[in-house]
């Protein structure tokens, strides 16, 4: 079955960059995109940014400067890289597949904190 | 980039009651192919959002026919009969029509 694992350090530095792992399986990365959305806590859900099959991305115009998605498809894992981290990043972020067009399938979460 | 407006911010319901949430487009989520990618999610408490409706009226595998997804263009509704305890949480709306996509920002549907 579909399954998602979001993976990473739960505890980044301020200015430093943050890199998750989303791991996948029951599904190929050519045939489902993948996006990142993130949760700060007690707020709302923020669409970060999506990898389509082909490997094309796009970003949310908020965090676009700051944030890369790749993939590794031998491996089923898609990355995210987000420099310049502050306290304001603090969320739990999710990986999703697609269903139709948004996020159909999502993983449990990672909960990152930004503090020194 | 699109904003997505819901009303209400919080919903006091009564077990078995409807429930009804509005999510407003700032522009039209018909797409250049003629499908409208609005979109529906619950969070429940602790839990990671789930996929209720896609493309503003399809059920996702599993969901009750007691939630039901309508609108068109900027004005979409979800409505909730006969509101159970499982059904409470935060209610989210998405589109995926424009690039980048974006959420409402959640409407929480809780006991009076």
């Amino acid at each position: 079955q579909v399954q998602l694992k979001e993976s990473g350090p739960g505890l980044v530095q301020p200015s430093q960059t943050l890199s998750l792992t989303c791991t996948v399986s029951g599904f190929s990365l050519t045939s489902y995109h993948v996006s990142w959305v993130r949760q700060p806590p007690g707020k709302g859900l923020e669409w970060m940014g999506v990898i389509w099959t082909g490997g094309s991305t796009a970003y949310n115009s908020l965090l676009k400067s700051r944030l890369s998605i790749s993939r590794d498809i031998s491996k089923s894992q898609v990355f995210l890289k987000m420099n310049s981290l502050q306290t304001e990043d603090t969320a739990t972020y999710y990986c999703a597949r697609d269903y139709y067009s948004g996020p159909g399938y999502w993983g449990q979460g990672v909960m990152v904190t930004v503090s020194s | 980039d699109v904003v997505l407006t819901q009303t209400p911010v919080a919903q006091p319901v009564t077990l078995g009651d409807q429930a009804s949430i509005s999510c407003r487009s700032s522009q039209s989520l018909v797409h250049s192919n003629g499908n409208t990618y609005l979109e529906w999610y619950l969070q429940k408490p602790g839990q990671s959002p789930q996929l209720l409706i896609y493309k503003v009226s399809n059920r996702f595998s599993g969901v009750p026919d007691r939630f039901i997804g309508s609108g068109s263009g900027s004005d979409f509704t979800l409505k909730i009969s006969r509101v159970e305890p499982e059904d409470l949480g935060v209610y989210y709306c998405f589109q995926a029509t424009h690039d980048p996509y974006t959420f409402g920002a959640g409407t929480k549907l809780e006991l009076k």
